[in-house]
C-alpha cells in the first residue's frame, strides 16, 4: 500500500470552529489532492497541490483553504466549519498528473453539529 | 465541461452471475478513463485504466472494461462475481493536462447475494 495517512480519522467539532486535516505520504509524490465524499455525489476535487507551495482549486473549494509546506504534507483547512462540510475526507497523492494513478488515503470523517 | 454518468446507483447480482456497471462520460477529447472500487469504510483502489491503444482494458481482481468512443461508454465488466466484490465502484474521467484532475461518477453500489 501506498505510504498516505491522514489525521484525525474521525472528528466531531461545532459549527464555526476552525478544522486542520492533515494528510501525509511518504512516496515523494509531487502531486497531492483534497476531496470530499458525500452520498450521490461520488468524491469532488476540493484542492490539489502540484509542488511545494504550489496549489489550486477544485470544483469545491468554497469554505477550504489549503497549504504544502513540505512534499510530504498537504493540509486542509476548514476556516470556520458549517454542517454542510460534515463528509468524509479523501486525501490522494500521484507521481505526476496527466492520468496516473492516484493512490488514496484511508480517509477522515468530519462530523459539525 | 467534463462530466460522468454512472446510469445505475445500485445494482444486485447473484454470487457467480456475470456483472456489467455502466458508466458514460462527456468530455471534448479523449479522455483518461479510470474505475476504481471502495470498499466498505475503506479508502479507494484503482481497478483499471485506459489511455489509449486497446479499446479493452484488462484490470486486478478479474474486472475488465472497455472503451466505446462512439458511445462515450466506459462500463466494466466481470464475467462472474464473487462475495467479495460487494463495494462501490467509481468511474472517473481524468484530464490529458498536467493537473491530474479526476472527475468521478456519482458510483455504482453493488451488492452479491448468495
Amino acid at each position: 500500500d501506498a505510504g498516505i495517512t491522514q489525521s484525525p480519522r474521525h472528528k466531531v467539532t461545532e459549527t464555526g470552529t476552525p478544522v486542520t486535516l492533515r494528510c501525509h505520504q511518504t512516496e515523494n509524490h509531487r502531486y497531492m489532492y483534497w476531496y470530499r465524499q458525500d452520498p450521490g455525489h461520488g468524491l469532488r476535487l476540493i484542492h490539489y497541490s502540484y509542488g511545494v507551495k504550489d496549489t489550486d482549486k477544485g470544483e469545491v473549494s468554497d469554505g477550504y483553504s489549503v497549504s504544502r509546506s513540505k512534499t510530504e504534507d498537504f493540509l486542509l483547512t476548514l476556516e470556520s466549519a458549517t454542517s454542510s462540510q460534515t463528509s468524509v475526507y479523501f486525501c490522494a497523492i500521484s507521481t505526476s498528473g496527466g492520468g496516473n494513478e492516484q493512490f488514496f488515503g484511508p480517509g477522515t470523517r468530519l462530523t459539525v453539529l | 465541461a467534463q462530466s460522468v454518468t454512472q446510469p445505475d446507483i445500485h445494482i444486485t447480482v447473484s454470487e457467480g452471475a456475470s456483472l456489467e456497471l455502466r458508466c458514460n462520460y462527456s468530455y471534448g477529447a479523449t479522455p483518461y478513463l479510470f474505475w476504481y472500487v471502495q470498499s466498505p469504510g475503506q479508502g479507494l483502489q484503482l481497478l483499471l485504466k485506459y489511455f489509449s491503444g486497446d479499446t479493452l482494458v484488462q484490470g486486478i481482481k478479474g474486472f475488465e472494461a472497455e472503451f466505446k468512443r462512439s458511445q462515450s461508454s466506459f462500463n466494466l465488466r466481470k464475467p462472474s462475481v464473487h462475495w467479495s466484490d460487494a463495494a462501490e465502484y467509481f468511474c472517473d474521467v481524468g484530464a490529458r493536462s498536467n493537473t491530474g484532475k479526476l472527475i468521478f461518477g456519482q458510483g455504482t453500489t453493488l451488492q452479491v447475494k448468495p
